[in-house]
């Protein structure tokens, strides 16, 4: 079965640094995403991308973050200066945008981010 | 008001046992519905969607009440395996991809034999 594919699985930063995630969405799929959850808390819609731009974004979703489809087959989120409270799950998924089983979402596994 | 709310639980329950979850949700323009599973620290999985006339997927049934803004989810003959999170999911717009999906923050269940 076609899956979404993130790294890092894990990742440990200092506040202030930037960082980048990555992931591969499912090959034929139209629309990408990126979701986040606090531990403890609920999963929290970022951003969706489609046609090479941002289409609907968060309010979390501010100046620091940046998302990008550098290639045919990446899609990354770049956090630019990392601050504890960005310490959460981030997950990438995709869809395929067309009728309506098209718009099933599929969340990758996961990128653990811990900023300290 | 919270945009989706569940009860967070948990839900202790035995093997075999039926369970129920409920959900509502504030928007009432909201078109889409769906039950989510997430395992501890593991990706949203999809349940099932969860249409108006009510539908049902082997031992899952889920039911909306557009009226009471109220989503449902009935588990029968509960297994060990259905011990998880159930997410409740509101797509505010109807098969429109790349919106927002806004998520309860989920009712825990746990399985005992």
């Amino acid at each position: 079965e076609p899956e979404v594919t993130q790294t890092p699985s894990h990742q440990v930063t200092q506040m202030g640094q930037e960082v980048i995630l990555r992931c591969v969405p499912i090959s034929n799929h139209l629309y990408f995403y990126w979701y986040r959850q606090i531990l403890g808390q609920k999963v929290e819609f970022l951003v969706s991308f489609y046609n090479n731009e941002i289409s609907e974004k968060s309010e979390i979703f501010d100046d620091q973050f940046s998302v990008e489809r550098p290639d045919g087959s990446n899609f990354t989120l770049k956090i630019r200066s990392t601050k504890l409270e960005d310490s959460a799950m981030y997950f990438c998924a995709s869809s395929g945008g067309g009728r309506s089983s098209g718009n099933t979402i599929y969340f990758g596994e996961g990128s653990w981010l811990t900023v300290v | 008001r919270k945009e989706v709310e569940q009860d967070p639980g948990p839900f202790n329950v035995p093997e075999g046992a039926t369970v129920a979850f409920n959900c509502t949700y504030s928007n009432s323009a909201s078109q889409s519905f769906f039950w989510y599973r997430q395992d501890c620290r593991k990706e949203p999985k999809l349940l099932m969607s969860v249409y108006s006339s009510g539908n049902e997927d082997g031992r899952f049934t889920a039911q909306l009440n557009r009226a009471s803004q109220y989503i449902s989810l009935l588990i029968r003959d509960s297994k060990l395996s259905d011990s998880a999170t159930y997410l409740c999911v509101v797509n505010p717009r109807f098969n429109q991809a790349g919106t927002a999906l806004i998520f309860g923050k989920g009712t825990t269940l746990s399985v005992s034999s």
